[in-house]
């Protein structure tokens, strides 16, 4: 099973700034099975990113991803209010699906 | 456009089972897995297992071996989740999520809150 470890738990930023969401995996992640997800309260998840770094067609331009092997990277250029949520990476493609821990985007 | 609606809040006894809906539109039920993920009050997300609509097969996170049942009906575009021997540690949100790979649709979710 791959492991998920995602840093920092919290993220407190203004407006503007950017947010930089590590995702650390426990083993290599073949062909980039790395997608993130935002959650906002009381919604389901929303799919931003998959294979690491492709974006779904709802996903704004300020935010990307990157990374290979066991280490991810989400980043938001600047924050736009609608960007404070919680994210989440997850490992998929071959059992058992995994889920990082999720770090939270706050309002500082 | 794939939509995903699930059975209502549930509220059980430590000891009980729960059985949860989710009743696919927008799309060929067959074509896609169907993942279940909960969420725990305030938690992160768990996988659960999925169940191929095609041949019925199913795979189970290990945690949950044991006491989780994945079924589907076809004629009705529906899967089902049922959990046995509930704890307090089972109350969460459930979800379903039709896919092959990513979770581009989620159901709108099931709260089950287990208490005595």
């Amino acid at each position: 099973e791959i492991v998920l470890t995602q840093s920092p738990g919290t993220l407190s930023l203004s407006p503007g700034e950017r947010a930089t969401l590590s995702c650390r995996a426990s083993h290599n992640i073949p062909n980039t099975y790395l997608a993130w997800y935002q959650q906002k309260v009381g919604q389901p998840p929303r799919l931003l990113m998959y294979d690491a770094s492709t974006k779904t067609t709802a996903t704004p331009d300020r935010i990307s991803g990157s990374g290979s092997g066991t280490d991810f990277t989400l980043t938001i250029t600047r924050l736009e209010p609608e960007d404070f949520a919680v994210y989440y990476c997850q490992y998929y493609g071959v059992s058992p699906w995994t889920f990082g821990q999720g770090t939270k985007v706050e309002i500082k | 456009q794939k939509q995903l609606v699930q059975s209502g809040a549930e509220v059980k006894k430590p000891g009980a089972s729960v059985k949860v809906s989710c009743k696919a539109y927008g799309y060929t039920f067959t074509t896609y897995s169907m993942h279940w993920v909960r969420q725990a009050p305030g938690q992160g997300l768990e996988w659960m297992g999925r169940i191929n609509p095609n041949s019925g097969g199913t795979d189970y996170a290990q945690k949950f071996q044991g006491r989780i049942t994945m079924t589907r009906d076809t004629s009705i575009s529906t899967a089902y989740m049922e959990l046995t021997g509930l704890t307090s540690d089972d109350t969460a949100m459930y979800y379903c999520a039709p896919a092959t790979m990513t979770f581009d649709h989620w159901g709108q979710g099931t709260l089950v809150t287990v208490s005595s």
